[in-house]
């Protein structure tokens, strides 16, 4: 069965500072993957997706960037955190083929000091 | 231009009520998927149905049920017999059917349940 790992669980990091967030589907190949961002008391942003390695599509302009440098593998980046990133970072997957449903992660808990 | 609208932004039931979570949908497309999703309060998201826009029959699964109705664009949870487990945010999404390369979903806003013991 697929499975799909994130972590960390929980980051505090000061303002300023670099972020790097993974992901890693198993029991699939060529993945849909995407990240989202749930901020406190809202719904889901998309931020990216890919549909192969190396290909990333941005949904908003932000100070985040993602790659995906393996087929099961989509990391979340940021050179200088602010504090408007703080939230709640989903990864999430799903098949190639359309309209299947998407495959949450756990998430990742991100606070900005 | 697609759009999810969950009027309810919190709902609170006694345990062992029966409870209605509404979702109404805007797409243009005739060939369109509807999802629920639960997001306990550990945050990950769990999927728990799939709709395409041609099988409006109803769905149940144990205490869970759907109602698909294309005429009033909405795809309503009703959740039986209400127990403190049930307590999360739920997301209403739509997935318009002709793709290209990704599925892009978008999610309505949630509604987030509280059953009281």
């Amino acid at each position: 069965s697929q499975t799909i790992h994130q972590w960390p669980a929980t980051l505090v990091q000061p303002v300023g500072s670099p972020l790097s967030l993974e992901c890693t589907v198993e029991g699939t190949s060529n993945p849909n993957l995407y990240w989202y961002r749930q901020a406190a008391g809202r719904g889901l942003q998309l931020l990216f997706y890919s549909v192969g390695i190396g290909q990333i599509s941005s949904e908003v302009p932000q100070n985040l960037s993602a790659s995906r440098p393996q087929d099961r593998q989509f990391i979340l980046s940021s050179k200088k955190l602010l504090l408007s990133d703080s939230g709640f970072y989903l990864c999430a997957w799903s098949s190639t083929e359309s309209n299947q449903p998407q495959h949450f992660g756990d998430g990742t808990r991100l606070s900005i000091l | 231009a697609q759009k999810v609208t969950q009027a309810q932004t919190e709902i609170s039931v006694v345990e062992k009520e029966d409870v209605t979570l509404d979702c109404v949908y805007e797409t243009r497309d005739t060939t369109y998927y509807l999802f629920w999703y639960k997001q306990p309060p550990s945050g990950e998201l769990v999927f728990l149905i799939r709709r395409n826009s041609f099988d409006e029959q109803n769905e149940i699964s144990g205490r869970y049920s759907w109602n698909f109705q294309k005429s009033t664009s909405s795809f309503n949870f009703t959740i039986t017999a209400s127990q403190v487990v049930d307590s999360a945010v739920y997301f209403c999404a739509l997935s318009e059917g002709l793709k290209t390369s990704y599925d892009k979903v978008i999610f309505g806003p949630g509604t987030s349940l509280s059953v009281i013991p």
